[in-house]
């Protein structure tokens, strides 16, 4: 079975900083990961995933992770913080093989402060 | 380019009574996957289906709650007798295909109260 934890429910930063959102994996095989945003009352958006190829996506509004299959991780990461960040993220995993759900972690919120 | 509908936005019923969510996928999706979101959970997954078929119910509560995706209209949620721990917010997604490696385009929710 395959799962995902994501270290930290809530993370705050001031604008400017580094954002770092952590996930980890538990899968039996290599997995595909993903990164996504909820803002309130809202419906979630794609930031970015890994399927296969180079290990570090490149997502929307500047964010980017890095698949580690070594440490199991696919922690997101943005250089500088803007207010507009400030939302719900939640890391997915999804088996490879066809016909399998998305399963997520319990998410992280980020506080962006000015 | 519609993305995935979900209707009624907000729904409020009465313990026993029955609810009802509809999901419309994005256009050219045949797969439909459905979601419930509580306070400091996370999304919980409950149902995989592709028309006419269920793919994937091991998250769906083993009473009360059933899903279809019929040939013909949109996906339906039901959830019979509602109970209080019912209430959430119930979110739709769909993909165009079975490869997991396809983006899952969410809807904005459904979200239930049941006072």
């Amino acid at each position: 079975a395959q799962s995902v934890t994501q270290l930290g429910s809530h993370v705050s930063v001031s604008e400017g900083a580094l954002v770092l959102l952590r996930c980890n994996y538990s899968s039996s095989v290599p997995p595909y990961l993903f990164w996504y945003v909820q803002y309130p009352n809202q419906g979630l958006q794609l930031l970015l995933k890994y399927t296969t190829g180079a290990t570090l996506v490149k997502g929307i509004n500047g964010f980017e992770a890095e698949f580690k299959k070594s440490e199991t991780s696919f922690h997101l990461t943005k250089p500088s913080a803007h207010m507009s960040d400030a939302a719900e993220y939640f890391c997915a995993v999804r088996h490879n093989q066809a016909g399998t759900a998305l399963i997520f972690g319990k998410g992280t919120t980020l506080s962006v402060s000015s | 380019n519609a993305g995935v509908m979900q209707n009624p936005r907000h729904l409020v019923r009465r313990r026993g009574q029955e609810a009802r969510l509809r999901c419309s996928p994005m256009k050219g999706h045949s797969h439909v996957y459905w979601y419930r979101q509580l306070p400091e959970e996370g999304l919980k997954f409950m149902v995989y289906l592709q028309k006419e078929n269920i793919i994937d119910e091991s998250g769906m509560p083993k009473e009360r709650f059933s899903a279809e995706f019929p040939k013909e209209g949109p996906s339906i949620l039901r959830i019979q007798q509602v109970v209080r721990g019912d209430s959430a917010a119930y979110f739709c997604a769909s993909s165009p295909t079975a490869d997991s490696g396809n983006t899952i385009y969410f809807g904005e929710g459904s979200w239930l109260t049941v006072v």
